[in-house]
């Protein structure tokens, strides 16, 4: 079953450093997501983006986080300069451009900031 | 009061018990409805998606939503240990958007 794949599984940097996360959506999907989950939260949204734009953001994501989808497969989140409270783990989903088809997600990447 | 809301747990069973979870929202303009299962330090996984009032089965789980109480329900029938994990109510405001999650209920079943 095709699943969204997203890497590394675990991202240690130092406070003040760009971090770059990476996702391979399913590949007919044409929805992108990115969410994230502070250790004991909930998971919150961050941003959608379709047809190669943003189309919903939260308050969340600020001027320091950016979203791209470089070529046809990857789409990636990027902090421009991290900051200890952005330590979470951050989830990448997609859905098909079909109905009310639901948001797949993957297994996440733990980013930790020193 | 929150969107979406679920009692955190722990819920602990024994193997084999029925495991009954729910989640309330507060906006009435919702109409889908999604149940996700976490493993730790793993994604969400799907497990079911409603649409409207009613039920919807689909081998051990069943999801039943009430919109006239703005409440859904998951009910895992004949768990098992393998069943222990977090589930996590998902609603989108609408199709396509943003789903806003509930907390999560730990679930924990014995063998």
């Amino acid at each position: 079953e095709p699943e969204v794949t997203q890497t590394p599984s675990h991202q240690v940097t130092q406070m003040g450093q760009e971090v770059i996360l990476r996702c391979v959506p399913i590949s007919n999907h044409l929805y992108f997501y990115w969410y994230r989950q502070i250790l004991g939260q909930k998971v919150e949204f961050l941003v959608s983006f379709y047809n190669n734009e943003i189309s919903e953001k939260s308050e969340i994501f600020d001027d320091q986080f950016s979203v791209e989808r470089p070529d046809g497969s990857n789409f990636t989140l990027k902090i421009r300069s991290t900051k200890l409270e952005d330590s979470a783990m951050y989830f990448c989903a997609s859905r098909t451009g079909f109905g009310n088809q639901p948001q797949h997600f993957g297994d996440g990447t733990r980013l930790s900031i020193l | 009061q929150k969107e979406v809301e679920q009692d955190p747990g722990p819920l602990s069973v024994p193997e084999g018990a029925i495991v009954s979870l729910n989640c309330t929202y507060s906006n009435s303009a919702f109409q889908y409805f999604m149940w996700y299962r976490q493993y730790s330090r793993k994604g969400p996984e799907l497990l079911m998606y409603t649409y409207s009032s009613g039920n919807k089965e689909d081998g051990r789980f069943t999801a039943q939503v009430d919109k006239s109480s703005k409440y859904i329900s998951l009910f895992i029938r004949d768990s098992q240990p393998s069943d222990s994990a977090t589930y996590l109510c998902a609603i989108p405001k609408a199709a396509g958007n943003k789903l806003t999650f509930g907390g999560g209920t730990r679930v924990l079943v014995k063998p």
